[in-house]
């Protein structure tokens, strides 16, 4: 994988519950982007963490960076069903070009 | 302000055919992008416009893939023939910021492709 991996591959949690999905890289960035996939539908930017970066917030969305460890996680708290969707980490260098991760499935159950 | 457009939105077509995908990005945005989502797996990079020139392709799969950008507003990219391996969704991204600068890119929703 150019990326690395995510953990989970999938998530199944219950509405309510909060959802934490990890990210690994293996290059040096400018950022780390976190996307959603809704089935059959595009991708929807959440958030974005600059490599000076350790933690960043946005509504229910919490975004950590270790540098150190190439790693970065991302926290849904009080999860809906309408999360139900596929989660990506991406990271970006100078040039620009995303390098995706391959995708956390998280699944919230009403 | 009007998103990233991306036409069709499916298209199936049989093995050896032509296939021609659309994207228009938001009206000012000199970076384009093409990735690809194949078979549920990670989502990778195809190529890189500023405007009309490639900036970056190394993501191309092979020379059956063609992009073009004339006029660099909106860019076509075109497979042909088709195989069976080149089913996937193709995502279109555009950004007004220069690359690495901080931004979050917008995405189209995408062109599912199927050849059969």
């Amino acid at each position: 994988s150019q990326q690395g991996e995510e953990d989970p591959q999938a998530l199944s949690i219950q509405e309510g519950e909060n959802a934490t999905m990890n990210c690994s890289y293996k290059t040096s960035i400018n950022n780390l982007q976190w996307y959603r996939q809704n089935s059959g539908r595009g991708l929807v930017h959440l958030i974005l963490i600059r490599s000076n970066e350790r933690e960043k917030h946005s509504g229910r969305l919490r975004v950590t960076l270790d540098t150190s460890k190439k790693s970065s996680s991302l926290l849904i708290t009080a999860s809906r069903a309408a999360d139900t969707a596929s989660y990506f980490c991406a990271t970006s260098n100078q040039g620009g070009k995303l390098i995706f991760g391959q995708g956390t499935e998280l699944s919230v159950k009403p | 302000e009007a998103g990233v457009t991306q036409f069709p939105s499916h298209s199936v077509i049989e093995k050896g055919q032509t296939v021609t995908l659309r994207c228009d990005p938001i009206s000012g945005h000199d970076n384009l992008y093409w990735y690809r989502r194949v078979m549920g797996k990670e989502i990778k990079f195809l190529l890189h416009f500023v405007k009309e020139s490639k900036q970056d392709e190394s993501g191309m799969p092979n020379n059956r893939f063609l992009a073009e950008r004339t006029g660099g507003t909106y860019s076509t990219l075109k497979v042909q023939p088709a195989e069976l391996e080149d089913s996937g969704v193709y995502f279109c991204a555009s950004s007004q910021r220069a690359p690495g600068s901080g931004y979050g890119y917008t995405f189209g929703s995408g062109t599912r492709l199927t050849v059969v």
